[in-house]
């Protein structure tokens, strides 16, 4: 069976500070990782994934995020934020082979203050 | 394309009524997954469909649900009857085979049963 916690249910900051949500995950296999992102009254979309290779990967909005195999974690960053970034951020595992079932977070909510 | 489209995008219904939440994937993805958006339980997994076989229903919640996919560009979701507990947002997501790829998410319905 696979999980995700996402250690934070909000997350509040100021503008042009940097940000980390945090992200860990269970699974038994390799895993594919991604994070969405949800704007008010919208569907997810995604920010960026995981399948393979470099452990940093890079997404839109100049969010990255860094795999961590030995932590078992998942962490997405962005050095400085925006008005603009403020959403509900949900981290999310697939853990491969025919079982296309993605498993979601709980989702953090990120503020950003002026 | 114009993306996963799910109508309606509010559906304000009397308990004991039965509802019926549509959606239509992206052309030629063949994995349809339904979820349901809480705040007090996150976003869960429903049910999900590959090349319009539903392949894992562990999700829903009860006899009450029921979801179908008649052909690749059509699926629904309907409870009968419904309850105030179901209020919800109802989101539709589909994507291409393999789990490493991204699943495209709707507008969402807003449920509401009073």
């Amino acid at each position: 069976a696979q999980s995700v916690t996402q250690l934070d249910s909000q997350v509040p900051v100021f503008e042009e500070a940097p940000v980390e949500l945090r992200c860990n995950y269970s699974s038994s296999v390799s895993v594919y990782l991604f994070w969405y992102v949800q704007y008010p009254n919208q569907g997810l979309q995604l920010l960026l994934k995981y399948l393979s290779g470099s452990t940093l990967v890079k997404g839109i909005n100049g969010f990255e995020a860094e795999f961590n195999k030995s932590q078992t974690s998942f962490h997405l960053r962005k050095p400085s934020v925006h008005i603009s970034d403020t959403a509900e951020y949900f981290c999310a595992v697939h853990s491969g082979g025919s079982n296309y079932k993605l498993t979601f977070g709980k989702g953090t909510l990120l503020t950003v203050n002026p | 394309d114009a993306g996963v489209i799910q109508s309606p995008r509010h559906e304000v219904t009397e308990m004991g009524q039965e509802v019926t939440l549509r959606c239509k994937p992206i052309s030629g993805h063949n994995s349809l997954f339904w979820y349901r958006q809480t705040m007090m339980r996150g976003l869960e997994l429903l049910i999900y469909f590959n090349n319009n076989v539903p392949i894992d229903d562990s999700g829903m919640p009860e006899d009450r649900f029921s979801a179908k996919m008649p052909n690749a560009s059509f699926s629904t979701l309907k409870i009968q009857p419904s309850e105030p507990r179901d209020s919800a947002v109802y989101f539709c997501a589909s994507s291409t085979a393999g789990g490493n790829t991204e699943a495209f998410f709707g507008q969402g319905t807003r449920l509401t049963v009073v």
